[in-house]
């Protein structure tokens, strides 16, 4: 696609509950990041796929967070029994991989997930 | 352990006027790149400008300008002719060319609201 789309736009949950948050990258992008940002706050790094493969998931806060990538292309982050300090905007991101020149990131618009 | 420091929370500019946003980096690596990002209501993050760290000519794109002091590890971004589209959280980034298991994560400041008067 032209742009990263995320869905859904906003989710709000229960506590415990799972839920799932869907990233589709630009199309020929190998590279795809999950970031988190709380209210006010910076990024937080979470993940990064290179293709199938996730080279780095030292971000993911705990065994509540899971993400999966396939085809090279879309991915979700699964978090599961939510709780609510994971009331967050979850932001993907995904970059071309020019042998070792870094262009920046192309953002989606994120998930603003509630948990009440 | 690599950081992004923004010391403005919030900075504030009359429109047409030029403001600056302050930026300090903290890195061993030599092979390095930096980014601005802009981040409007709307959530989705804009790159606005990007430098590599190699490159000694500061970067520009229109009315955006970076002074990189690759010594002082400082990357301001400056904003001339202030318009009110310009209104936005604005992140300071940067990227470590250095292998490994981190290689592609970037490294954000904690931003700062510009807020543009008419």
């Amino acid at each position: 696609g032209a742009g990263v789309s995320q869905s859904p736009s906003n989710k709000v949950t229960e506590k415990g509950k799972d839920v799932e948050l869907r990233c589709d990258p630009i199309s020929g992008h190998t590279a795809l990041y999950w970031y988190r940002q709380s209210l006010g706050q910076g990024l937080e790094f979470l993940i990064y796929f290179q293709g199938n493969s996730a080279p780095d998931k030292s971000g993911l806060p705990s065994d509540r967070f899971s993400a999966e990538r396939t085809g090279g292309s879309v991915s979700t982050l699964t978090i599961q029994r939510t709780q609510q300090e994971d009331s967050a905007v979850y932001l993907c991101a995904s970059s071309p991989w020019v042998g070792r020149r870094n262009y920046g990131y192309t953002f989606g618009s994120g998930t603003r997930l509630t948990v009440v | 352990a690599q950081t992004v420091t923004q010391s403005q929370p919030e900075m504030s500019v009359q429109e047409a006027e030029t403001v600056t946003l302050s930026c300090t980096y903290d890195t061993s690596e030599s092979d390095y790149y930096l980014f601005w990002y802009k981040q409007p209501p709307s959530r989705q993050m804009i790159l606005v400008i990007r430098q590599e760290a190699y490159k000694q000519q500061n970067a520009t794109e229109n009315r955006f300008s970076v002074n990189f002091q690759k010594a002082a590890k400082s990357f301001s971004l400056k904003i001339s002719d202030s318009q009110l589209g310009d209104a936005a959280m604005y992140f300071c980034a940067y990227y470590v060319n250095a292998g490994g298991t981190s290689y592609g994560k970037l490294t954000f400041g904690q931003g700062t609201i510009l807020t543009v008067h008419p």
